[in-house]
């Protein structure tokens, strides 16, 4: 079985502030990572996938996240946020070589104020 | 690009009234799935479908709970008697083969009244 955890439920941070979310996994097996964005009544989006190769991937809108396996980590940062960056990211795994469901963390809700 | 689509976007309903959920997957995905996310909380998984069959399902996924593809193109989820606590937002997802991300839907608004 597999678990996500992210231990910050929200993050307030300034416009043109660097940031990062953090995201930490357990699973006895290897896994697939990935990062969804959840706009404000919209369904999730994918923002990021790790699935092999770099550990670092980006994103078009200038998130990155770095595949830590000894530290069974994740986490996403971004160097300076905007307005358009609030919402809710959640962080999820799902057990290479598969299509089985995704398990989500709690989600941390990004506020970014002026 | 392709979208997972789900009507309708709210559905209100009495308790102990059957509800049908609806999607429509994009088109050539081979999996498809349904989470939900009760108000608050993270989003939960409650079944998966391939190849005209439940794959995995969710404790929460009990016998009240059923999936159909009735068609080339659409899936549901009925809820036969709902209850209070199935108020949640409910997600459609689906992919189109192994080791890449699933795609998911709006999401529609269940309220139990």
């Amino acid at each position: 079985a597999q678990s996500v955890t992210q231990l910050d439920s929200q993050v307030p941070v300034f416009e043109e502030a660097p940031v990062e979310l953090r995201c930490n996994y357990s699973s006895s097996v290897s896994v697939y990572l990935f990062w969804y964005v959840q706009y404000p009544n919209q369904g999730l989006q994918l923002l990021l996938k790790y699935l092999s190769g770099s550990t670092l991937v980006k994103s078009i809108n200038g998130f990155e996240a770095e595949f830590n396996k000894s530290q069974t980590s994740f986490h996403l940062r971004k160097p300076s946020v905007h307005i358009s960056d609030t919402a809710e990211y959640f962080c999820a795994v799902i057990p290479t070589g598969t299509a089985s469901k995704l398990t989500f963390g709690t989600g941390t809700r990004l506020q970014v104020t002026l | 690009e392709p979208e997972v689509t789900q009507t309708p976007s709210h559905q209100v309903t009495q308790m102990g009234q059957e509800v049908i959920l609806r999607c429509v997957p994009i088109s050539n995905h081979l999996y498809f799935y349904w989470y939900r996310q009760i108000l608050g909380q993270k989003v939960e998984f409650l079944v998966s479908f391939y190849n005209n069959e439940i794959s995995e399902k969710s404790e929460i996924f009990d016998d009240q709970f059923s999936v159909e593809r009735p068609d080339g193109s659409n899936f549901t989820l009925k809820i036969r008697s709902t209850k209070l606590e199935d108020s949640a937002m409910y997600f459609c997802a689906s992919t189109w083969t192994v080791n890449q991300p699933q795609h998911f839907g709006d999401g529609t608004r269940l309220s139990i009244l």
